[in-house]
């Protein structure tokens, strides 16, 4: 099993429906983290948690919440989706005193 | 201005010649830096962490130059898998958030 896990994979979705995307971790990190890749803009970070109760805004969170269940788990929701939010999402852990991340395969999602 | 600024590309290189491009970074107190590879429709992976000092693994070489703000990565004796996109990755000083470049694509073809 992969270390970082990315559930769905591929999703294609309506305007204005809710989305969660789910990521779940066997690394033992503390920080997990939400990019979505566009191209020819790189990694963007939407949200990211140092631990259950730390829960941070990145540089473009907003039509975006997200929810960190247990160490393991860091979930990403969409509350009302837009075509502009089709992109490649990726989940990513970090273990303490480390600047390494650990990816997911990452979540395509489609808006239409 | 962007945080980290990349070359896009492409660098189209035969099998065996050596390829190299830089990564400029805005922040003057970034303290770490990364190269990650992005296959396509991959996730990205860790290629090599950059020393102050350079360093080298096998036959990829990376370089920091603080002065300028950039750093550099070389590819001697290219393989038909070494195509792929480079990511440039910054970092600031206690600060856990990377900053990542959109990718440098190299192809190498045979």
């Amino acid at each position: 099993d992969a270390d970082v896990t990315q559930t769905p994979r591929n999703r294609i979705t309506k305007t204005g429906k809710r989305i969660m995307l789910e990521c779940s971790q066997t690394k033992g990190h503390d920080r997990m983290y939400w990019y979505r890749q566009d191209p020819g803009l790189g990694l963007r970070l939407i949200y990211y948690s140092f631990d259950v109760k730390d829960i941070n805004k990145g540089e473009i969170s907003d039509g975006y919440s997200v929810s960190r269940q247990a160490q393991a788990k860091f979930s990403l929701s969409l509350e009302s989706a837009i075509p502009n939010q089709t992109a490649l999402y990726f989940c990513a852990t970090g273990g303490r005193g480390a600047n390494v991340l650990t990816f997911g395969a990452g979540s395509r999602l489609t808006v239409l | 201005r962007k945080e980290v600024e990349q070359d896009p590309g492409p660098f189209n290189v035969p099998e065996g010649a050596t390829v190299a491009f830089n990564c400029t970074y805005s922040n003057s107190a970034s303290q770490s830096f990364f190269w990650y590879r992005q296959d396509c429709r991959k996730e990205p992976k860790l290629l090599m962490s950059v020393y102050s000092s350079g360093n080298e693994d096998g036959r990829f070489t990376a370089q920091l130059n603080r002065a300028s703000q950039y750093i550099s990565l070389l590819i001697r004796d290219s393989k038909l898998s070494d195509s792929a996109t480079y990511l440039c990755v910054v970092n600031g000083y206690n600060d856990y958030k990377l900053s990542f470049g959109a990718g440098t694509t190299v192809t190498v073809r045979a």
